[in-house]
């Protein structure tokens, strides 16, 4: 079982807004580590797509956003479009015995 | 344009061994730290390895340990992960990643993420 827990799946339709949670405990993001979230789109390699819980790479809409509380993190699409349909995956840091880096087991996008 | 490049995967029996390459360019690899992350079929992302610019931190997931070595030759610009004693539960793509860590004592500092991924090489563990 992934560290990290998000939602198997999210759905939403053009234009609209969605968010995706990813729950973590007092060894990760609860430990104050950032949080980072990746974009797989189907058949690519992984994305960077947010970092350090709200920064957004050169390059990435600023319809994409994070935000962090307490043990959990966020990640917002507003303006859902088609070409957003992937994979998202969150990752942080995790102190415990078995920890190092972590991910999220991932959410899955359907635009529809 | 900065870019990595994996190659070595392939099919092996279990119990075998491969060694994947990452060939990295467009950046200066010696200042960063590099990652490998898998992913089986079907599956999420499992991170597997990392290691510090310098080479002095060298971290393993709790599964690989004992059978995986990460290395680098920055002189080469490449990232290396030595696979021996594979399972069929090794079965993935595997991508080597920049990353952006920092070690100070005991503190690990994950800042950055893990911001350019290559494209991925798929090994395959099956008799």
């Amino acid at each position: 079982q992934p560290v990290l827990t998000q939602p198997p799946s999210v759905s939403g339709a053009p234009g609209q807004r969605v968010t995706f949670s990813c729950t973590g405990s007092r060894s990760n993001i609860g430990a104050a580590y950032d949080v980072h979230w990746y974009q797989q789109l189907p058949g690519t390699a992984p994305k960077l797509l947010i970092y350090d819980t709200t920064n957004r790479p050169s390059g990435v809409p600023d319809r994409f956003s994070g935000s962090k509380s307490g043990t959990s993190a966020s990640l917002a699409i507003t303006g859902l479009q088609a070409e957003d349909e992937a994979d998202y995956y969150c990752q942080s840091y995790d102190t415990s015995l078995s920890g190092y880096w972590v991910f999220g087991g991932g959410t899955k996008l359907t635009v529809v | 344009e900065v870019q990595m490049v994996e190659s070595g995967g392939g099919l092996v029996k279990p119990g075998g061994s491969l060694r994947l390459s990452c060939a990295a360019s467009g950046f200066t690899f010696s200042t960063y730290s590099m990652t490998w992350v898998r992913q089986a079929p079907g599956k999420g992302l499992e991170w597997v390895s990392s290691i510090s610019s310098s080479s002095n931190y060298i971290y393993y997931t709790d599964s690989v340990r004992g059978r995986f070595t990460i290395s680098r030759d920055n002189a080469k610009n490449s990232l290396y992960l030595q696979m021996n004693s594979l399972r069929a539960e090794d079965t993935a793509v595997y991508y080597c990643a920049r990353s952006n860590f920092g070690v100070v004592g005991s503190y690990i500092s994950d800042n950055y993420g893990m911001d350019v991924w290559g494209q991925g090489t798929t090994v395959t563990v099956s008799s």
